[in-house]
C-alpha cells in the first residue's frame, strides 16, 4: 500500500463544476502539499498545510490530521485548471512523499 | 524574488556516459532537493542538500551524487547512465526544508 493515496486517478468534468480531489496518507507528517503539474513538467506549489483550511482564489485545501486526510477543491472550474494535481507529504528525512497524482480535464 | 532555474532544459546522452544537471535555488532558500520523474509516474526523491551538506537520500544508487554550493545552487551528477535514467529531473528549493517549496521546470534527460 502506498504511503500517499489519491483519488480519483482521473477526473473529467464540465466547465463550472465543483471539483474535489482526495488524499489519504498513512505516515506521520509535518506538512502536506498540494501541487499542480502541467504537461511539459513544470510543477507549481499550490498549498502547504499542517492544519485546517487554506483558500486561494477558486482553490480550497483542507486537512484533517486525526483522519490523515486532505482534500483539494476547485470552485467554478475552468479548462485552464486542466492539469495533474499531486498531493505530497513531508515525512522523515525531509523528503516529500508523493501521491500518484490526479489527472483533471475540464471540458468547455 | 527569482524562482528556481534548471539547466539544461533538455539533454540526450548515450548509455554509459556521465551527466551534470544544474539548479539555482530561489533567493533566500538554503535547501535544495532533487526528484526523478519517469514518464507517467510520480516524482521519486533522490536527495536533499541543506547548507552544502546532504541531509536526506532516497533509494538511489551511489552513481547519483550531488553538490550544493555556497550560494545554495546545486548540481546533480549521474555516472554510468542507464536507459532507465531517462526521466524528468526536478529540483525544488525551500528555506530550511520547511515552508513552501519552489520547483524548477525540470531537465528532460533522454538516455539512448
Amino acid at each position: 500500500k502506498n504511503e500517499v493515496e489519491q483519488s480519483p486517478q482521473n477526473l473529467t468534468a464540465q466547465e463550472g463544476e465543483f471539483i474535489t480531489i482526495n488524499c489519504s496518507y498513512s505516515v506521520g507528517i509535518s506538512a502536506l502539499h498540494w501541487l499542480q503539474q502541467h504537461p511539459g513538467g513544470g510543477i507549481v506549489s499550490l498549498f502547504m498545510l499542517s492544519s485546517g483550511k487554506k483558500k486561494h482564489g477558486r482553490l480550497i485545501a483542507t486537512i484533517n490530521i486525526q483522519e490523515k486526510h486532505s482534500s483539494l477543491h476547485i470552485t467554478a472550474s475552468h479548462p485552464r485548471d486542466s492539469a495533474v494535481y499531486i498531493c505530497a507529504v513531508r515525512g522523515s528525512n525531509y523528503q516529500l512523499i508523493w501521491g500518484a497524482g490526479t489527472k483533471l480535464i475540464i471540458k468547455p | 524574488e527569482t524562482g528556481v532555474t534548471q539547466s539544461p532544459t533538455h539533454l540526450i546522452k548515450t548509455r554509459g556516459q556521465q551527466v551534470t544537471l544544474r539548479c539555482s535555488s530561489q533567493s533566500g532558500h538554503n535547501t535544495v532537493s532533487w526528484y526523478q520523474q519517469a514518464l507517467g509516474q510520480g516524482p521519486q526523491f533522490i536527495f536533499q542538500y541543506y547548507r552544502e551538506e546532504e541531509n536526506g537520500r532516497g533509494n538511489f544508487p551511489p552513481r547519483f551524487s550531488g553538490l550544493q554550493f555556497p550560494n545554495y545552487s546545486s548540481e546533480l551528477n549521474v555516472n554510468a547512465l542507464e536507459l532507465d535514467d531517462s526521466a524528468l529531473y526536478l529540483c525544488a528549493s525551500s528555506r530550511d526544508g520547511n515552508y513552501g517549496y519552489t520547483f524548477g521546470s525540470g531537465t528532460r534527460l533522454t538516455v539512448v
